[in-house]
């Protein structure tokens, strides 16, 4: 069984577009995070939602928007996509906010051209 | 703002010898340090954490220990072995609502045989 499962876990697209990534996790969590890991391997959290709300919302672009439909699924979409977008995204969920261990997922491996 | 930081940047040991890495915090409301593990291509994982009601913690091979009035804390790695190799993470976070997830900048571990 897979605990957190994201997907696609490779996509490649051209600067401008839009894409979506999605994420699901089967553990129970009440927490879903989403993190960039740049190509220094520098990993920043981006977003975290509890039970469906907003609750982490770092200083990210406002083309970056996260979407929680259920405590299971945290999707994320990017508008007009940039170089600097290049990155792997990895999603995440844990027990409880900020102080519990948490779950990622394979990562998304997002390549701007 | 609040920061994590991690060193060494790389550290490179004899299989059977000792690793240790270190990370200081700023925030002293932080009271959650877990340790993730990353290998080559692969997703993070957590390999011990600790929390700021004791100084020190074991699991086989692994210690982490922390200094709440200095504001760090420790990787300590025994009797290394080839699988240890990877990217290693420290992170800091507290309960509070107005806390962050700050991570380290990561160690790449290597060791060799």
């Amino acid at each position: 069984d897979t605990a957190v499962s994201q997907t696609p876990k490779y996509l490649v697209t051209q600067m401008g577009n839009d894409k979506s990534i999605k994420c699901e996790q089967n553990l129970g969590h009440d927490t879903m995070y989403w993190y960039k890991q740049d190509s220094k391997k520098f990993l920043k959290i981006m977003f975290s939602y509890n039970n469906k709300e907003l609750i982490i919302n770092e200083t990210v672009p406002n083309r970056f928007s996260p979407k929680s439909p259920d405590k299971a699924h945290l999707n994320l979409h990017i508008n007009s996509l940039e170089l600097g977008d290049s990155a792997v995204y990895f999603c995440a969920s844990s027990q409880r906010i900020r102080t519990d261990t948490q779950y990622f997922g394979p990562g998304t491996r997002l390549t701007v051209l | 703002g609040e920061n994590v930081e991690q060193h060494p940047s790389t550290l490179s040991v004899q299989e059977g010898d000792s690793a240790v890495i270190k990370c200081t915090y700023s925030d002293s409301a932080s009271n959650y340090f877990p340790w993730y593990k990353q290998e080559l291509g692969k997703r993070p994982q957590l390999i011990i954490d600790i929390r700021s009601n004791v100084g020190e913690k074991k699991d086989q091979r692994i210690a982490v220990t922390l200094n709440k009035t200095a504001k760090h804390f420790s990787l300590h790695i025994t009797e290394t072995q080839p699988e240890d190799s990877a990217v290693y993470f420290c992170a800091a976070s507290s309960d509070s609502s107005a806390s962050k997830i700050i991570f380290g900048s990561g160690t790449r571990l290597s060791i060799r045989p």
